[in-house]
């Protein structure tokens, strides 16, 4: 147990779908994270929450969404995906944005047919 | 671009000792991490390198040679359990995300 939970753990949606990943921490950090993570590539930051406002955008497609409302809280906001955004999409949190230690969920491991 | 290098696969005997490098060539330095991930879980967190040397952390050792862009994760008296993914991961500077290699996935056989 990491301290950061993840729902759904698995999820399969259509192409032209509306779905929502969640993320919350129980760590009182104030930095959170979206990664993505497909086979045999390394991990890909796509979204960084420093006390809830959005510091980075790792120039992920508008069809991913995120949402920060509280140090605590992650959602990822998912519409008209395509086949290749299939993957593992892990949150993560740290104390800091430049804190060295990041804690992870299990992650949503994600199908879109 | 950032570059980190790790070995894709690699297999070990139960008891005995394994050595997973990551090479790294990247614009900034700030520290190295190793991360473990079991199939299905989150990464956890093993080390942190800063300095020059090794860190021993029970059966786990990891190593860091900055002038050379190389460290390594050093496991000890192998078990079962440690069949894993091994992230190795950069901190380019101070307020900077990791930069994460692809992972080596370790497995370890009777």
């Amino acid at each position: 147990e990491t301290g950061v939970t993840q729902t759904p753990r698995h999820l399969v949606m259509g192409m032209t779908n509306k779905k929502s990943l969640k993320c919350e921490q129980h760590l009182g950090h104030n930095a959170m994270y979206w990664y993505k993570q497909s086979a045999k590539k390394p991990l890909e930051l796509m979204f960084v929450y420093n006390f809830k406002e959005q510091t980075e955008n790792n120039s992920v497609p508008s069809r991913f969404s995120p949402e920060c409302p509280n140090s605590s809280h992650l959602f990822l906001h998912l519409h008209t995906l395509q086949p290749e955004d299939s993957a593992l999409y892990l949150c993560a949190s740290s104390r800091t944005v430049d804190n060295e230690k990041l804690f992870f969920g299990s992650g949503t491991q994600l199908s879109v047919l | 671009g950032q570059n980190i290098d790790q070995p894709t696969e690699m297999t070990a005997t139960e008891g005995a000792i394994v050595q997973i490098n990551c090479t790294y060539q990247t614009s900034g330095f700030n520290g190295l991490f190793w991360y473990q991930q079991h199939a299905g879980e989150a990464p956890t967190f093993l080390s942190y390198n800063v300095l020059d040397g090794l860190e021993e952390k029970g059966r786990f050792s990891s190593f860091l040679s900055r002038s050379k862009g190389y460290s390594y994760l050093l496991l000890k008296e192998l078990q079962m359990k440690d069949s894993a993914s091994y992230l190795c991961a950069v901190r380019l500077s101070g307020n900077t995300p990791l930069v994460f290699g692809k992972g080596t996935r370790l497995s370890v056989i009777a």
